[in-house]
């Protein structure tokens, strides 16, 4: 199947401090990628969604200046925690869509955990 | 929008036994409907899914039926083994996808 790389799988930063978080599809284009949040044994919670070459849309709640979303190419969406802080600290999951072979099946990355301290 | 809820939330079985864990969706426009697994820390894994025009699929010891009218769908694993634990998500596509909460199951040795 589709693969998704996403890195760092883990980090640690200081509260203030700025983290990216990278999200790449190996083998084919997606056109849509998805930025999830998940706390501990929970569902995962759609933060935006990133559509290749224009702005992200996000959902409801979401600061969009402080979850800072790029999606430049068909095969890289970043997401950026800006001055980050202990509450951010979760783990971010991105998933994205094959364009070639239909947009149902999503593959995800295998996920961030960021703690900040 | 699509309301996708999830039942139950924790599961244990012994080991051979079956677990069903059951949604229901809101959205009647849903037409596509994926299980995923979700092991401690890792990305969730696509099981099995089935589409709005199928009532039943399955796949080995895993299968979903799906009820259109009831607007309800249910995955079916049968004779459990222990690396079956994990959390589990239904999700319903409408316009987006919408997930269920999660049924975390522990398969009994």
């Amino acid at each position: 199947g589709a693969v998704v790389s996403q890195h760092p799988s883990w980090v640690i930063c200081k509260s203030g401090t700025s983290v990216k978080i990278e999200c790449r599809s190996l083998d084919f284009q997606a056109t849509t990628m998805f930025w999830y949040r998940q706390f501990p044994k929970q569902s995962l919670m759609l933060m935006a969604t990133s559509n290749e070459g224009s702005k992200a849309t996000y959902e409801q709640g979401v600061e969009k200046d402080k979850f800072l979303i790029n999606h430049a190419s068909l095969t890289l969406s970043t997401l950026t925690v800006t001055s980050a802080h202990p509450e951010d600290s979760s783990f971010y999951i991105c998933s994205a869509t094959n364009a070639m072979g239909g947009s149902e099946k999503l593959f995800f990355g295998s996920g961030t955990q960021l703690s900040v301290l | 929008g699509e309301n996708v809820e999830q039942h139950p939330s924790t599961l244990s079985v012994q080991e051979g036994d079956s677990a069903v864990i059951k949604c229901t969706y809101s959205d009647s426009a849903s037409n596509y409907f994926p299980w995923y697994k979700q092991e401690l820390g890792k990305r969730p894994q696509l099981i099995i899914d089935i589409r709005s025009n199928v009532g039943e699929k399955k796949d080995q010891r895993i299968a979903v039926t799906l009820n259109k009218t009831a607007k309800h769908f249910s995955l079916h694993i049968t004779e459990t083994q222990p690396e079956d634990s994990a959390v589990y998500f239904c999700a319903a596509l409408g316009n987006q996808f919408y997930f269920g909460t999660g049924t975390s199951l522990t398969v009994i040795p």
